[in-house]
């Protein structure tokens, strides 16, 4: 199956400085990425949509300015966490969706982000 | 207004027993309904899926019932192995009509098969 490579997989940061989390899409174009957060037993929550050439769409509730997101191609997404702070310690995890109705979703292993 | 209700939060189940996990949508636009396994610390992987013009899908050891009616969509994983011991989701999206394939998580079903 399609592979979805997320990186790193844990990265520990001091409180006000910037993140960058990776999410390639192995082998297929992904005009569509997501990215998620997700909370100790909790869902996965979608904090945005990644849309390959043109501006990321966010959530209700999500900062866009502290959750940068570029996706320069139609392979790679990358998640910036500007001006980290504790409470932006969580599990992010990006998916990419093969596109067509039914179109299968693949996940990346996740991210840990601790901000000390 | 969570639009995918599933339940239980948590299930204990016997090895080789049965595990019925339920989900409830609201909106009858979705057209695709995958369940997905999460390990602790990794991502969800895909189990099943299915679309609302078939009532049961099975692959393996798991199996979709889908309700169109009722708006409900089960996952049965039978023959339960500690391995299958995981967080459990279900999931929906409108994928017809120009949608983004944005999917709609349940809360999750945290699964232990005692040995």
């Amino acid at each position: 199956g399609a592979v979805v490579s997320q990186h790193p997989s844990w990265v520990i940061c001091k409180s006000g400085t910037s993140v960058k989390i990776e999410c390639r899409s192995l082998d297929f174009q992904a005009t569509t990425m997501f990215w998620y957060r997700q909370f100790p037993k909790q869902s996965l929550m979608l904090m945005a949509t990644s849309n390959e050439g043109s501006k990321a769409t966010y959530e209700q509730g999500v900062e866009k300015d502290k959750f940068l997101i570029n996706h320069a191609s139609l392979t790679l997404s990358t998640l910036t966490v500007t001006s980290a702070h504790p409470e932006d310690s969580s599990f992010y995890i990006c998916s990419a969706r093969k596109t067509g109705v039914g179109g299968e979703a693949f996940f990346g292993q996740g991210t840990r982000l601790t901000v000390v | 207004q969570q639009q995918v209700k599933q339940s239980p939060q948590s299930l204990i189940v016997q090895k080789g027993g049965i595990s019925i996990i339920n989900c409830a949508y609201e909106n009858t636009a979705f057209d695709y309904f995958p369940w997905y396994q999460q390990f602790p610390g990794k991502g969800p992987a895909l189990l099943i899926a299915i679309r609302p013009d078939v009532s049961e899908k099975k692959e393996g050891r798991f199996t979709i019932s889908f309700n169109k009616s009722a708006k409900q969509f089960s996952l049965h994983i039978m023959d339960s192995q500690p391995g299958d011991s995981a967080t459990y989701f279900c999931a929906a999206s409108m994928d017809s009509g120009g949608s983004n394939y944005k999917l709609t998580f349940g809360k999750g079903t945290l699964l232990t098969v005692n040995p």
